[in-house]
């Protein structure tokens, strides 16, 4: 069974500061890893997707990294920004049974 | 397209009731994930389709839980009866999965499900 975890659980940093979120899975059996952003009481929004042949996926402020092998993936946020406030979860999705595995997420406080 | 579209977005409902959530896919996409959201357990898989065909339902809680896909354009998550132990977010995506191409999931907006 796919194990998710990310670390940490909780992140808070002034305004300016990159962030650095961390998501690591036992089976590196994949078919791609997602990131989503999920605002209190809201839906999740779909960050960035990386395929399993890919290495990094970039868009805007955002890059995330991919190391299969490994079983980890990389969120990177520069010069974070207050609006950036929110719980990142990573998803990674299985080659053995199709499923989204999700980890717990990590929630973000970016301070004015 | 106008993404995954749950209905409706709040429910309340008193214990031992039927609670039907309802959820269109993205146009294109072949497959449909139910997933539940809580505090104390975070998202949780329980049931995903593929070409309407129920593939994996290991994650429903218990018998009281069942889903439908009668189309590609149509799933139902069935609780009968309900509990408050039930209460929770319940979230639908949807995403096209093939040999060659596996596309992102899209979530839709979530049910807010209160049992009382």
């Amino acid at each position: 069974k796919q194990e998710v975890t990310q670390i940490p659980a909780a992140l808070s940093v002034p305004e300016g500061e990159n962030l650095v979120l961390n998501c690591s899975f036992t089976d590196s059996a994949i078919y791609n890893l997602q990131w989503f952003r999920q605002d209190p009481g809201k839906g999740l929004t779909s960050l960035l997707l990386i395929q399993s042949s890919q290495r990094e996926q970039t868009s805007g402020r955002l890059n995330a990294s991919l190391d299969k092998s490994s079983g980890r993936s990389t969120l990177y946020i520069a010069a974070s920004q207050p609006g950036d406030s929110a719980t990142y979860l990573c998803a990674v999705g299985c080659s053995n049974d199709y499923k989204l595995s999700f980890g717990a997420g990590t929630t973000v406080t970016v301070r004015a | 397209d106008a993404g995954v579209i749950q209905s409706p977005r709040h429910e309340v409902t008193e214990m031992g009731q039927e609670v039907t959530l309802r959820c269109k896919p993205i146009s294109g996409h072949n497959s449909l994930f139910w997933y539940r959201q809580t505090m104390m357990r975070g998202l949780e898989l329980l049931i995903y389709f593929n070409n309407n065909v129920p593939i994996d339902d290991s994650g429903m809680p218990e018998d009281r839980f069942s889903a439908k896909m009668p189309n590609a354009s149509f799933s139902t998550l069935k609780i009968q009866p309900s509990e408050p132990r039930d209460s929770a977010v319940y979230f639908c995506a949807s995403s096209f999965l093939g040999r060659t191409l596996n596309t992102e999931a899209f979530f839709g907006q979530g049910t807010r499900l209160t049992v009382v």
